[in-house]
């Protein structure tokens, strides 16, 4: 089935500990993206990719790094310096064609991230 | 600055009836309205989107009319049944260039959490 798989569902991070949190698309889907979800706060788009090798900062990029070396993974690092990093993580992916032609964004089911 | 805005925050409505959910934005550039439903502990999933030369588009039991002099949009659910109680996020997308190609990020409204009473 095609669609979007990020792991792990749920982490645990201990304080100064950096974690990697996976995505990986199998719609061949040029862009990528991340946001975290904070309740109350809708979604915050942390970082977006619309090609291998490239990627832009976000609203909310301090704290986090990417990387896009294949097309259809986009792993996202949470390093010690996010000083509040418990959340909700989402990945999405989109075709990247024009608006026009209706496309938008697709999700996968999330992975939470919890400081102990 | 937040883009969107959307409401109310939450929203109770029995069983049969109308939920009505608003969105209000600023940004001219914004070219694609999606909606998303949001089960707790799930992604978002797209439930249906619209266009600014559309005024209204309806998909089973779920609406959206969108008044461009306006600025604002808003999902109207018919026949409300307790199975529709989740969260839900307006969203508006703007298309941009980038060196090679064209990327597009989407703003999301800050949420509505529905809950149907049977």
């Amino acid at each position: 089935d095609g669609g979007i798989t990020q792991s792990p569902k749920y982490l645990f991070r201990k304080e100064g500990q950096n974690v990697t949190l996976s995505c990986e698309q199998n719609l061949n889907h040029d862009a990528m993206y991340w946001y975290r979800q904070d309740p109350g706060q809708g979604l915050r788009l942390i970082y977006y990719s619309q090609i291998v090798n490239d990627f832009q900062k976000g609203d909310i990029a301090e704290g986090y790094s990417v990387s896009r070396e294949k097309k259809e993974s986009f792993p996202l690092t949470v390093t010690s310096a996010q000083k509040n990093p418990t959340a909700f993580y989402l990945c999405a992916s989109s075709p990247g064609h024009p608006v026009n032609s209706g496309n938008t964004i697709y999700f996968g089911e999330g992975s939470w991230l919890t400081v102990v | 600055q937040q883009q969107v805005k959307q409401s109310p925050q939450s929203l109770i409505v029995q069983k049969g009836g109308i939920s009505i959910i608003n969105c209000a934005y600023e940004n001219t550039a914004f070219d694609y309205f999606p909606w998303y439903q949001q089960f707790p502990g799930k992604g978002p999933a797209l439930l249906i989107a619209i266009r600014p030369d559309v005024s209204e588009k309806k998909e089973g039991r779920f609406t959206i009319s969108f008044n461009k002099s306006a600025k604002q949009f808003s999902l109207h659910i018919m026949d409300s049944q307790p199975g529709d109680s989740a969260t839900y996020f307006c969203a508006a997308i703007a298309g941009r260039r980038l060196h090679s190609g064209s990327a597009r990020q989407l703003t999301f409204g800050s949420g509505t959490q529905l809950t149907v009473l049977p």
